[in-house]
């Protein structure tokens, strides 16, 4: 069992907003640490998203971001596209196991 | 542009060792800019986090596998390496390595070999 949660399922029609939440504890995204996003496409490697909370990588549209608040993290994805459709992880760091940690991952549907 | 390439054997016996090798290209593994790790995911499931090390030989592990794991580096052949003992059918996964950015405990996998499948069978 993963120590941060995501849902394991979200959907949208093209065009709309969708968002995907992470929640973790007091060790991890409490503890400040900050909160990672990939996008793991069917059939291939997972890819950076979002790194240290709310910053794009190079060549990721505007239509991905995410925010932190208490224990819990968001990424938002706009103007939802076909090409979306696949696994998103959020990641964070967990001090009790001094190790990376990864949520359980959220399929994402475009309908 | 750098590039990571996993390689190792496809299938291992139960309670053999597993190892696999990372070549990084396009860039050198002895510099102080990045971490480098493992990742595995069972197929159809979630990712894990294995562990990470850095050029100085320097290893920060996943506890549930830290007594079966080793991790090293070779600068001389720009490759970083995972071996796994007393293998199951539980580590059948996708083994991806990974370059990691920022310091310590802020880190995230900025980029991703393809990810090589190695099931545990006789």
């Amino acid at each position: 069992q993963s120590v941060l949660t995501q849902p394991p399922s979200v959907s949208g029609a093209p065009g709309q907003r969708v968002t995907i939440s992470c929640t973790g504890s007091s060790s991890d995204i409490g503890a400040i640490y900050d909160i990672h996003w990939y996008q793991q496409l069917p059939g291939t490697a997972p890819k950076l998203l979002i790194y240290a909370n709310n910053n794009r990588p190079s060549g990721v549209p505007d239509r991905f971001s995410a925010s932190t608040s208490g224990t819990s993290a968001s990424l938002a994805i706009t103007g939802l596209q076909a090409e979306d459709e696949g696994d998103y992880y959020c990641q964070s760091y967990d001090s009790r196991l001094s190790g990376s940690v990864f949520g359980g991952g959220t399929k994402l549907t475009v309908l | 542009q750098m590039q990571l390439q996993e390689s190792g054997p496809g299938l291992v016996k139960p309670s053999e060792t597993l190892s696999l090798t990372c070549t990084v290209s396009g860039g050198s593994i002895g510099t102080s800019a990045y971490y480098w790790g493992w990742i595995r995911q069972p197929p159809g499931k979630g990712l894990e986090w294995i562990g990470s090390i850095y050029f100085t030989e320097s290893t920060y592990q996943n506890p549930s596998l830290e007594s079966r794991l080793t991790m090293l580096v070779d600068k001389s052949k720009n490759q970083f390496s995972l071996t796994l003992s007393s293998v199951t059918a539980a580590d059948t996964a996708f083994y991806y390595c990974a370059r990691l950015r920022g310091t310590y405990a802020y880190w995230y996998f900025d980029l991703w070999g393809r990810g090589t499948l190695v099931t545990v069978s006789s």
